[in-house]
């Protein structure tokens, strides 16, 4: 079946830092991408849809600048958090729509905490 | 915009009593999906129902879509401690974007 790969798992990082997330497609290719946020005990809040070649779509309330979206090919998409605060601390969860339809399918998550 | 309402937010169980969550929504809804969150993992898709009135069967979970496509249920019967985990529904609308809903945490009591 389809398979997302999402790295790092977990990361701590110093308030004031920049943190890349890679998201990517084993097995197909991934025209949307898709990056959430879930605080504890909350559900999923989409942040913004991501197609391969154009600028990401950001939800309202999410600043574009602080969470740099790239999704420069059919199989990688990633999230950038700049300049990471404690309050950006959270689960960040990718999924990928394929091109060729479907459902979408997660990534495993990364776990940012920031000190 | 769309919002589906999903409850309980909890709901203890004696292992194996059974478990239910519902989700609804004012509106009419093209499809509805089903999610398992493990305790610190990612959403794991359980099912699609697009069907007024469908009714699927995953082993110990029966997964119900209403006659009138506002609303849906997950029932779990005789629950296991590998059950685990919250719950939820989401909407895939026209752009492929999931609305979710809130989530149901399962707790199985000692």
């Amino acid at each position: 079946g389809a398979v997302v790969s999402q790295h790092p798992s977990w990361v701590i990082c110093k308030s004031g830092t920049s943190v890349k997330i890679e998201c990517r497609s084993l097995d197909f290719q991934a025209t949307t991408m898709f990056w959430y946020r879930q605080f504890p005990k909350q559900s999923l809040m989409l942040m913004a849809t991501s197609n391969e070649g154009s600028k990401a779509t950001y939800e309202q309330g999410v600043e574009k600048d602080k969470f740099l979206i790239n999704h420069a090919s059919l199989t990688l998409s990633t999230l950038t958090v700049t300049s990471a605060h404690p309050e950006d601390s959270s689960f960040y969860i990718c999924s990928a729509r394929a091109t060729a339809g479907g459902v979408n399918t997660f990534g495993s998550g990364t776990r940012l905490t920031v000190v | 915009g769309q919002q589906v309402m999903q409850i309980p937010q909890y709901q203890h169980v004696q292992e194996g009593e059974d478990f239910t969550t519902y989700c609804n929504s004012s509106t009419t809804l093209s499809n509805i999906q089903w999610y398992k969150q493990r305790p610190g993992g990612h959403p794991v898709f359980l099912i699609q129902l697009v069907k007024s009135g469908e009714v699927k069967k995953q082993k110990r979970l029966t997964f119900q879509f209403g006659e009138a496509k506002k609303n849906s249920s997950l029932h779990i019967t005789a629950t296991q401690t590998t059950d685990v985990g919250t719950y939820f529904c989401a909407v895939q609308t026209f752009n492929y974007q999931l609305i979710w809903g809130a989530g149901t945490k399962l707790i199985i009591k000692p």
